[in-house]
């Protein structure tokens, strides 16, 4: 039982470049989740999907897309990598409802 | 809306201090309360949590109970270890927008030997 896993753990990408974080969870879970933590800010949720088939804007959406693949999976991409996006990515999920969030292990991303 | 305030850190503890970092927060309805661990490098784990009055959530040696009447879910241990440097952040779900959480801005605590 792996938990929550995300590919990759690092990237470097330059301005303008586009790129896909993956994410997956083997544990059944209903609803999926991205946030990006930057230094001073705390988790911020960029997109969720609470079910399969359903996807919703976060508190910071812009620059990002997101697709829930299937129930295990749920992409975040870049289409136009800006300098603004460096951060730290974590995608999680949970089961539903009032239920605790599991997270991945991070994808640290530079945007020079 | 929902919003969590915890105390700024940083924190810096010698081996087997006592422990308390403040959580408050405000919610409507009857948020479920939780607090995570981040530890360096890495992504974050579930602590401890509680989903209703007066329950004590517990793990590791760490304890927090959940005050309805000062709104409040502080976290304590009574001696801590160099093992327990991390960032420590509080959360609600209360159940409104999809049941996403709310957490604080997270809290780093530093133990020295």
């Amino acid at each position: 039982n792996a938990g929550v896993t995300q590919t990759p753990k690092f990237q470097v990408l330059k301005t303008g470049q586009s790129m896909t974080l993956q994410c997956a969870q083997d544990m059944n879970h209903n609803s999926m989740y991205w946030y990006r933590q930057d230094p001073g800010m705390g988790l911020r949720l960029i997109y969720y999907s609470a079910s399969e088939g359903t996807t919703d804007k976060g508190e910071v959406p812009n620059g990002y897309n997101v697709s829930r693949l299937n129930k295990r999976e749920f992409s975040l991409r870049l289409e136009s990598a800006a300098p603004s996006q460096t951060s730290v990515y974590f995608c999680a999920s949970k089961r539903g409802g009032l239920d605790e969030q599991f997270f991945g292990p991070g994808t640290r991303l530079t945007v020079l | 809306g929902n919003s969590v305030t915890q105390m700024e850190g940083p924190v810096t503890l010698s081996e087997e201090a006592f422990l308390t970092i403040n959580c408050t927060y405000t919610a409507t309805g009857y948020p479920s309360l939780f607090w995570y661990v981040q530890y360096p490098g890495e992504g974050l784990q579930l602590l401890l949590k509680a989903t209703k009055a007066d329950d004590k959530g517990s793990n590791k040696g760490f304890e927090a109970t959940y005050r309805k009447e000062t709104t409040s879910f502080h976290l304590e241990k009574g001696s801590v270890q160099v093992s327990d440097s991390a960032v420590y952040f509080c959360a609600l779900n209360s159940g409104g927008s999809n049941y996403k959480l709310t957490f604080g801005k997270g809290t780093l605590l530093t133990v020295n030997p």
